[in-house]
C-alpha cells in the first residue's frame, strides 16, 4: 500500500508564476490536509478537504491559494503569482474515513519544497 | 482543543531511554493524546495515540497519568535517526478536524 505521494518534490518558481502542488492520498483515505512549514518554524494548518469539499479552509491566505480534491485524480494546492515569501515547504496528509480516533491518525507525504526566484 | 506544553529541547545518549513529557492540565475526558514526530526535511510521522491507558507499540510507549493531565513519550532504546521534533497533540472529534501543531521539543541524541 503504498504511502502519500507528493509530486513534485521540488518546485522553483520566479516570481508572478503558478505552482500547482500534487497530493494523492493513501488508497481508501478520503480527508486530505495540506500544511506549510516556513524555514526554521513549525507547521502551519492551511486546508482540510474531503472529496470534491473544503471543510475548513481557514489557514489558507485569502489571496492567491486555492485547494481542491476532485473525484477523481489528486488534491492540487494552486498558488498564483508566487511571490519569494511563499517559499517554503508544502507537506500533505491524509485519514481513512472512521471514527475520531482513527481519523485523527495521519499519514504524510514527503512534501514539496517550492524555491521562488 | 486542550492547549499542550513541551520542553523546547531535550538530549539523551544513544542506546539510553529518551522521556519525554508533555503536560495537557486542560484535557477533557473525551479527548485522546497523541505523538507525531517530525525528522529533518521529512513530513511528520504518527508514533502513538492514547486516551487513558498506557500504550506501547514497536515505537515507542505512552504513559499517560492516572488524572490524564501529562503524559510521557518513551524511546526505549534510543538511537541516531530518532533526532527530530516531537509533537505532542491533544484532539477532540469535531466534524471540522484538523490538527494543530506546536512547537514541540527537539530531541538530540548523542552518540
Amino acid at each position: 500500500n503504498a504511502g502519500v505521494m507528493q509530486n513534485p518534490r521540488h518546485l522553483v518558481r520566479r516570481r508572478g508564476q503558478e505552482a500547482r502542488l500534487r497530493c494523492s492520498p493513501m488508497k481508501g483515505h478520503s480527508h486530505v490536509y495540506w500544511y506549510r512549514q516556513l524555514p526554521e518554524e513549525g507547521l502551519k494548518f492551511m486546508v482540510y478537504l474531503q472529496k470534491e469539499n473544503i471543510i475548513d479552509e481557514s489557514g489558507m491566505p485569502k489571496e492567491r491559494f486555492s485547494a481542491e480534491f476532485p473525484k477523481e485524480g489528486p488534491s492540487i494546492l494552486r498558488i498564483q503569482q508566487v511571490v519569494r515569501g511563499d517559499s517554503a515547504a508544502y507537506f500533505c496528509a491524509s485519514s481513512p474515513p472512521g471514527g475520531a480516533e482513527v481519523r485523527e491518525k495521519l499519514f504524510f507525504g514527503s512534501g514539496t519544497q517550492l524555491s521562488v526566484l | 482543543d486542550a492547549k499542550t506544553t513541551q520542553p523546547p529541547s531535550m538530549d539523551c545518549a544513544e542506546g539510553r531511554a529518551a522521556n519525554l513529557p508533555c503536560n495537557h492540565s486542560t484535557i477533557s475526558g473525551n479527548e485522546y493524546v497523541y505523538w507525531y514526530r517530525q525528522i529533518h526535511s521529512q513530513g511528520p510521522q504518527y508514533i502513538i495515540h492514547g486516551l487513558k491507558n498506557n500504550e506501547t507499540n514497536e515505537m515507542a510507549s505512552l504513559i499517560i497519568t492516572e488524572d490524564r493531565k501529562s503524559s510521557t513519550l518513551i524511546l526505549p532504546h534510543a538511537t541516531l535517526r530518532d533526532t527530530a521534533v516531537y509533537y505532542c497533540i491533544v484532539r477532540v472529534y469535531s466534524s471540522a478536524s484538523k490538527i494543530i501543531f506546536g512547537s514541540g521539543t527537539r530531541l538530540s541524541i548523542r552518540p
